[in-house]
């Protein structure tokens, strides 16, 4: 079953704008990631984010963490066309490692 | 270029045959995923396995599915036979147990339709 739960399912903005994406979680975690999909691609790692951090900053990107809201978002800001993507979050706890995954949020970035 | 590897990209085949489907690993990798993907279910983890020894297949029906490594560059993941409600994406990620980001890197997957 997935562990996370994001919001919104689908999100529609301009080019130039900032997207907020946020993910929900269920259990403890060892650690968070945001991962992105293009149309008929594999997943790729975009950014991790410890449970003892709260925020993290790559490019363009921000990620928080609340681990005692159990929730993440990821911040997209000055988004472009090339942006359009499934954006999901996913988790690590104990001593897995693999990934529970999210059900994603699909970002489209009009020109 | 290190990338995970997967055949084959697109499968169209008829209930009850057999289907394989294949993986390579990023070599120097030692840990090899395999995932599923249905608008329905999203992304659920089929098997995992470490310095090729599966870990956990809990999420593999194990009536007709079976995954294996032959050996360190190359992972398998079998169903026999298969159904209508097999059709999704599969794809295969892997990762070094020992890096601290705890990545995986996917392959582009293989897409399975059965009739």
């Amino acid at each position: 079953s997935q562990q996370g739960e994001e919001d919104p399912q689908a999100l529609s903005i301009q080019e130039g704008e900032n997207a907020t994406m946020n993910c929900s979680y269920k259990t403890s975690i060892n650690n968070l990631q945001w991962y992105r999909q293009n149309s008929g691609r594999g997943l790729v790692h975009l950014i991790l984010i410890r449970s003892n951090e709260r925020e993290k900053h790559s490019g363009r990107l921000r990620v928080t963490l609340d681990t005692s809201k159990k929730s993440s978002s990821l911040l997209i800001t000055a988004s472009r066309a090339a942006d359009t993507a499934s954006y999901f979050c996913a988790t690590t706890r104990g001593s897995a490692r693999q990934l529970t995954f999210g059900s994603g949020t699909q970002l489209t970035v009009l020109p | 270029d290190a990338r995970v590897t997967q055949t084959p990209r697109d499968k169209v085949t008829e209930m009850g045959q057999e289907v394989t489907m294949r993986c390579q690993p990023i070599l120097g990798h030692n840990t090899v995923f395999w995932y599923r993907q249905t608008m329905m279910q999203g992304l659920e983890l089929l098997a995992y396995f470490r310095n090729r020894a599966p870990l956990d297949d809990s999420g593999m029906p194990k009536d007709r599915f079976s995954a294996e490594m032959p050996d360190a560059t190359l992972a398998t993941l079998k169903i026999q036979p298969s159904e209508p409600r097999d059709s999704a994406v599969y794809f295969c990620a892997s990762a070094l147990s020992t890096s601290n980001t705890g990545e995986l890197f996917f392959g582009e997957g293989s897409r399975l339709t059965v009739l």
